[in-house]
């Protein structure tokens, strides 16, 4: 069975400019759940998608946006970047949201300048 | 607000055994999860505790009180690969999970 997968795993940007990650979850999970890690700070919930709904959102900015298609796969969009959203950004899928576990994807690495 | 808190970095000698202690304060509780992320990895599943008591996974066991708001995870018999971060992390009422800022382990020879 495939992982969870991201793409892409490393990304450049300067302030200003906006970005979009994806994410694949495992066959089969229908929730999506997206965290920025950063050092010191441990992993901060963005947002969880479930069946195309968001289903619970964390308190950051309305900068940062997401969605979730038909087949589950997800997307988050950062728009005008700020040098502290530099992070390593993760997403994480499972069966249904409520689940004993999630499963990791490798992250993207975003780098702003 | 809602607080996880764990040692930020802890170091153990191979083949002895560790506790990592989680503390938290969170609007409601629906579980307790333990990650293991290794450097520039992402972070894999460790245990998952609803109820108080200890739950053991081989060579990991982790340990709830929600009285106390409190959780350990032991790791026996320590081996150079158990070098990693692990990361502590609470359900909340919203099913939201807050996490801690991780410990960083450093196994010795």
């Amino acid at each position: 069975k495939a992982g969870v997968t991201q793409t892409p795993r490393y990304l450049i940007k300067t302030r200003g400019q906006q970005v979009t990650l994806s994410c694949s979850p495992i066959s089969g999970h229908r929730s999506v759940s997206w965290y920025q890690q950063t050092p010191g700070q441990g992993l901060q919930f963005l947002f969880e998608y479930f069946s195309e709904t968001q289903r619970n959102k964390g308190n950051f900015p309305g900068r940062f946006s997401g969605r979730q298609f038909s087949n589950s796969r997800s997307e988050m969009n950062v728009s005008t970047l700020e040098l502290g959203d530099s992070a390593l950004y993760l997403c994480a899928s499972s069966v249904e949201g409520r689940d004993n576990e999630q499963f990791f994807g490798p992250g993207t690495r975003l780098t702003v300048l | 607000g809602q607080n996880i808190d764990q040692p930020t970095e802890m170091t153990a000698t191979e083949g002895a055994i560790v506790q990592i202690n989680c503390t938290y304060q969170t609007s409601g509780f629906n579980g307790l999860f333990w990650y293991q992320q290794h450097a520039g990895e992402a972070p894999t599943f460790l245990s998952y505790n609803v109820l108080d008591g200890l739950e053991e996974k081989g060579r990991f066991s982790s340990f709830l009180s929600r009285s106390k708001g409190y959780s350990y995870l032991l790791l026996k018999e320590l081996q150079m690969k158990d070098s990693a971060s692990y990361l502590c992390a609470v359900r909340d009422s919203n099913y939201q999970l807050i996490w801690g800022a991780g410990t960083k382990l450093i196994i010795k020879p």
